[in-house]
């Protein structure tokens, strides 16, 4: 079973909006990542952020991890019509070695 | 090579026939894992390598199913007596080890038909 789940399923905005995304995951964790996914096959590493992190920024991405709630957001600011593609996040559970285990993702959509 | 490299990009292959995917990783990576993923869905974990050994294949569906890494670099999944549900898109990623993001192939499309 998938340790992390993404909230919404699916986001629909406008070029220039912000778009959150939310993962929420079940048991302690060593860090948790996000990853983009285009149509198409292969998935970018975004953000990793570590369990004692609480925020963490690369250019228009903002993610933050509350591990009291077991989840975290990922934050897209001043979003672009090229930001359209599947948001995932994966865990690194405290006791499971060092394996990925994705969520379901988000689909996000920027319209021009 | 500069990223991970799968082999075959897509293969096509009768219900019940043995089939090899192949995963060249960044060199130098010592994690090396296998996802397998379907229309719509996350990627679903298979097993996950530490240099040669596998340390965790809790992801592997059934006995058919088996992958291997002898080397500490090439990884190979097989998969034997294919069925259609097999049918999906088998993603290879590798990373520098934990607290280290993955980076991922293109992945082998697998149809069988």
């Amino acid at each position: 079973s998938q340790q992390g789940e993404e909230d919404p399923q699916a986001l629909s905005i406008q070029e220039g909006e912000n778009a959150t995304m939310n993962c929420s995951y079940k048991t302690s964790i060593n860090n948790l990542q996000w990853y983009r996914q285009n149509s198409g096959r292969g998935l970018v590493h975004l953000i990793l952020i570590r369990s004692n992190e609480r925020e963490k920024h690369s250019g228009r991405l903002r993610v933050t991890l509350d591990t009291s709630k077991k989840s975290s957001s990922l934050l897209i600011t001043a979003s672009r019509a090229a930001d359209t593609a599947s948001y995932f996040c994966a865990t690194d559970a405290r006791n499971q070695g060092g394996k990925l285990i994705f969520g379901q993702g988000t689909e996000l959509s920027v319209k021009p | 090579g500069a990223g991970v490299s799968q082999t075959p990009s897509n293969k096509v292959t009768e219900k019940g026939k043995y089939v090899e995917l192949r995963c060249d990783p960044i060199s130098g990576h010592t994690a090396l894992y296998w996802y397998r993923q379907s229309l719509g869905q996350g990627p679903e974990f298979l097993i996950y390598f530490q240099g040669t050994g596998a340390a965790d294949d809790s992801g592997l569906p059934n006995d058919r199913f088996f992958a291997v890494r002898p080397e500490g670099s090439v990884s190979t999944l097989k998969i034997q007596r294919t069925e259609r549900g097999d049918s999906a898109v088998y993603l290879c990623a590798s990373s520098l080890g934990r607290n280290y993001g993955a980076f991922f192939g293109q992945g082998t499309r697998l149809t069988v038909v």
